[in-house]
């Protein structure tokens, strides 16, 4: 397809549990954001790829978080021991160029919804 | 601390009418804006930006307007249409969006037939 696609769509995990979302953001696109958005809020950042390299991890909440990008395209969002306060949806967005350029629209796929029980 | 604040969580028009959406931010240094359109079950998709260099960015029935002394923007849709029932969120960067975009909580627009 030619959006950015992410998968699962939904995923239910028990507390303690290891989750691994998976975002393929549109062919050639340079740059790539990981977001989470709790019910009522708007998107946080999380993290920032260009290309394969990890610029910006600011946003990740604690080191149970971690992702890559190793071939600068498909990345993985890992969330090790799952708690119930990890609960939201996890937006992927990406952009054809990096920050800076003028190309600041990114381009979001429609999320995995994570439910800690 | 909420950098950029939309403080009105819904918001109800007639179809025809304008829809004025507001957003206020803290950030001085913040200086590239965004609107983003958000359907159900959707990821947000871009609507329209300024940069702080402008006060106004017009796309078709959607225009922004930017006031930076008082760090507010707008967002006005004339005419409304239903299909534009939808949550709206406000986003502003610093430096083109390296650091990533900062959200608002958003606001529910609803069209009324």
């Amino acid at each position: 397809g030619a959006g950015v696609s992410q998968s699962p769509r939904y995923k239910v995990a028990k507390r303690g549990q290891d989750v691994a979302l998976r975002c393929d953001p549109i062919s050639g696109h340079v740059s790539l954001f990981w977001y989470q958005q709790a019910l009522g809020q708007g998107p946080e950042f999380l993290t920032y790829f260009q290309n394969e390299a990890q610029l910006d991890k600011s946003g990740l909440p604690s080191d149970r978080f971690f992702a890559e990008r190793p071939e600068g395209s498909v990345s993985t969002l890992k969330i090790q021991r799952t708690q119930q306060e990890d609960s939201a949806v996890y937006l992927c967005a990406s952009s054809l160029l990096p920050p800076g350029t003028g190309a600041e629209k990114l381009f979001f796929g429609s999320g995995t919804q994570l439910s800690v029980l | 601390d909420q950098q950029v604040k939309q403080n009105s969580p819904s918001l109800s028009v007639q179809e025809g009418r304008i829809s004025i959406l507001n957003c206020d931010y803290t950030n001085s240094m913040f200086d590239y804006f965004l609107w983003y359109k958000k359907y159900p079950a959707e990821g947000p998709t871009f609507l329209i930006s300024i940069s702080s260099i402008k006060d106004k960015n017009e796309d078709g029935r959607f225009t922004v307007f930017l006031n930076k002394s008082a760090k507010h923007l707008s967002l006005h849709i004339v005419p409304s249409q239903p299909g534009d029932s939808a949550v709206y969120f406000c986003a502003a960067s610093v430096g083109g969006g390296a650091d990533g975009l900062t959200f608002g909580k958003g606001t529910h627009l609803i069209i009324q037939p």
